[in-house]
């Protein structure tokens, strides 16, 4: 397996364009997950969902952010309109339930964000 | 509110120079502990799960160990091949992992 693609890895827009994150999980995973990284706050989950559907929403930052699951195999983080402070590197990751109960997360090689 | 805090931030280290790196965690129920390693421009990669306190997994120079509140990563005998930001999560009642901010690791040759 290629395993988590995300795409684009590097994205330079100004204040106020839209931005669209895309996400392919490895297959046969259930589990996807949108994190985001900065310096100041490390990595911090925004949202994740299981079978395509949202589970948990409440580290996304605002109504400026969306996540959408159309299917198992592709994911999208939009951010509209974006903002300088919304820099930062986006994680995808997909997991697999397991019988441990512990949830072990592949993440892909994150899209760096610049917002000017 | 879950949280995970790692110690120290950064460490330098020689060649050869053993040390641990620090986690500890506020979670209730936990079913997971987890430790990955992070290159620069790149995603976390998984290292280790560790399940209940008490329990302890090795890979090549690395070994994590799992008390009721903290876990540690012990780098003996590390190279500049080690030198990385080492991530530390835990999985409570949901399927979400909360992580630390990281340890980055430089070794000196």
């Amino acid at each position: 397996d290629a395993g988590v693609i995300q795409s684009p890895r590097h994205e330079v827009t100004e204040m106020g364009q839209e931005v669209t994150l895309r996400c392919k999980p490895i297959s046969g995973h259930d589990y996807l997950f949108w994190y985001r990284q900065t310096m100041m706050r490390g990595l911090e989950l925004l949202i994740y969902f299981n079978n395509n559907v949202p589970i948990d929403d409440s580290g996304m930052p605002e109504d400026r952010f969306s996540a959408k699951m159309p299917n198992a195999s592709f994911s999208t983080l939009k951010i509209q309109p974006s903002e300088p402070r919304d820099s930062a590197v986006y994680f995808c990751a997909s997991s697999q339930t397991r019988g441990t109960g512990a949830n072990v997360l592949t993440f892909g090689a994150g899209s760096r964000l610049t917002v000017l | 509110e879950d949280q995970v805090t790692q110690s120290p931030e950064a460490l330098r280290l020689q060649e050869g120079e053993s040390s641990s790196l620090n986690c500890s965690y506020t979670v209730s129920g936990l079913r997971g502990l987890f430790w990955y390693r992070q290159d620069p421009g790149k995603g976390p990669e998984f290292l280790f799960t560790l399940y209940s306190a008490g329990e302890e997994k090795e890979k090549e120079r690395l070994k994590a160990t799992l008390t009721k509140k903290e876990s540690f990563l012990h780098i003996t005998a590390p190279k500049p091949e080690d030198s990385a930001t080492y991530l530390c999560a835990d999985q409570g009642g949901s399927e979400k992992l909360v992580f630390g901010k990281g340890t980055k690791l430089t070794v000196n040759p």
